[in-house]
């Protein structure tokens, strides 16, 4: 149990268009999902964290208007980087955690963003 | 600021012998520690967890110490296994309100056959 997916697992765009990532919670209903991004040799920064049916609470530092994140139900979430730059190419990890789970988060296998 | 951290980033055990990961923290809020297993390219999973009420959690060959007064905690395997070759992460969790995760730097175990 506690199955999270993520599509693409990898995506090349041209800078300045926009890129959707899905994160889906395959066997649970996921109240929160979290976005983090994860730079070469350095650890999950926590990018936003949104609940189903609300706006999503982003962290310092992290532009809302250029990483667009809906949570439309309880199995879905999406990360859009918009008018992507080349700086934005990392690894962004989605997790999810269920109702009733305080701590306990399950993370999607990643999707690995190229802007070139 | 790192409020969680890994000081080593790499440790090579031999097949069969103990791993030890050790994770420190500062955030005295801090009340759950869970520790993460990631392989390249894919997203961490969640290897076993521990109460801020406890001291010790075991979960077959690994076990997880917590030490409150020196904001330390560590990760136990034993024995190791190849299989068990891939970076670690701690993560730790405020007192509800917030649960955030903060994760540590990671820590690259290798084993030896």
């Amino acid at each position: 149990g506690a199955v999270v997916s993520q599509h693409p697992s990898r995506v090349i765009c041209k800078s300045g268009t926009s890129v959707k990532i899905e994160c889906r919670s395959l066997d649970f209903q996921a109240t929160t999902m979290f976005w983090y991004r994860q730079f070469p040799k350095q650890s999950l920064m926590l990018m936003a964290t949104s609940n189903e049916g609300s706006k999503a609470t982003y962290e310092q530092g992290v532009e809302k208007d250029k990483f667009l994140i809906n949570h439309a139900s309880l199995t879905l979430s999406t990360l859009t980087v918009t008018s992507a730059h080349p700086e934005d190419s990392s690894f962004y990890i989605c997790s999810a955690r269920g109702a009733g789970r305080l701590y306990e988060q399950y993370f999607g296998p990643g999707t690995r963003l190229t802007v070139t | 600021d790192q409020q969680v951290k890994q000081n080593s980033p790499s440790l090579s055990v031999q097949e069969g012998r103990i791993s030890i990961l050790n994770c420190d923290y500062t955030n005295s809020m801090f009340d759950y520690f869970l520790w993460y297993k990631k392989y390249p390219a894919e997203g961490p999973t969640f290897l076993i967890s521990i109460s801020s009420i406890k001291d010790k959690n075991e979960d077959g060959r690994f076990t997880v110490f917590l030490n409150k007064s020196a904001k330390h905690l560590s990760l136990h395997i034993v024995p190791s296994q190849p299989g068990d070759s891939a970076v670690y992460f701690c993560a730790a969790s405020p007192q509800t309100g917030a649960n955030n995760l903060f994760f540590g730097t990671g820590t690259r175990l290798t084993v030896i056959p």
